[in-house]
């Protein structure tokens, strides 16, 4: 069974630095896909960023970056120019490319922005 | 595009009664659906899975008659809590997924928050 693990329970950031979560899983799959989730207050999960495994580029959404290392098995988001905004859980998700959608949860890292 | 509604948003049940709760994708239709428990600032954990017009497929330790599911169309499934306890007292999270494209990304509802007194 795939597991992800996020060991930084909180992380905080002054606003308009960065910063940078941590993720790492464990699966013998070859192919899949990784997910960044922000869950602000309101308690909406909102897709971050996502990386498919058979790309060796990292993946980019403006201000939010990721660091994927296939072999390290790692998944590291960097936020860089921090707002406020952006102060919210985060959660690393893994799935299966052969899976229906089915995703796997870290246990999630709670952000907190400074001004 | 791509929402998903779930309701009621919140609600108050007293123990021994049953709580629906329904998922809604709005602007597609939903191959797969899926049920999360959460508990405050911790991680989402799958309850089950549903495809329209077949029985829900639940995690392990999930109890079916206690957690119903129906998926009666391809924009609409349901979670009833049966008997409802205060153990049950949770926040309850569906997403929805087209099935469509490589990734087949999934679309999260806002949440239900049940408490049982």
């Amino acid at each position: 069974a795939q597991t992800v693990t996020q060991s930084q329970p909180e992380m905080s950031v002054q606003e308009a630095e960065t910063v940078t979560l941590s993720c790492t899983y464990d699966t013998s799959e070859s192919d899949y896909y990784l997910f960044w989730y922000k869950q602000p207050p309101s308690r909406q999960m909102i897709l971050v960023i996502r990386q498919e495994a058979y790309k060796q580029q990292n993946a980019t959404e403006n201000r939010f970056s990721v660091n994927f290392q296939k072999a390290a098995k790692s998944f590291s988001l960097k936020i860089s120019d921090s707002q406020l905004g952006d102060a919210a859980m985060y959660f690393c998700a893994y799935r299966s490319a052969s899976s229906y959608g089915k995703l796997t949860f870290g246990q999630g890292t709670i952000l907190t922005v400074h001004p | 595009g791509a929402v998903v509604s779930q309701h009621p948003s919140r609600v108050i049940c007293k123990s021994g009664t049953s709580v629906k709760i329904e998922c809604r994708s709005l602007d597609f239709q939903a191959t797969t659906m899926f049920w999360y428990r959460q508990f405050p600032k911790k991680s989402l954990m799958l309850m089950a899975t549903s495809n329209e017009g077949s029985k829900a497929t639940y995690e392990q330790g999930v109890e079916k008659d206690k957690f119903l599911i129906n998926h009666a169309s391809l924009t609409l499934s349901t979670l009833t809590v049966t008997s409802a306890h205060p153990e049950d007292s949770s926040f309850y999270i569906c997403s929805a997924s087209r099935g469509a494209g490589v990734v087949n990304e999934q679309f999260f509802g806002p949440g239900t928050r049940l408490t049982v007194l």
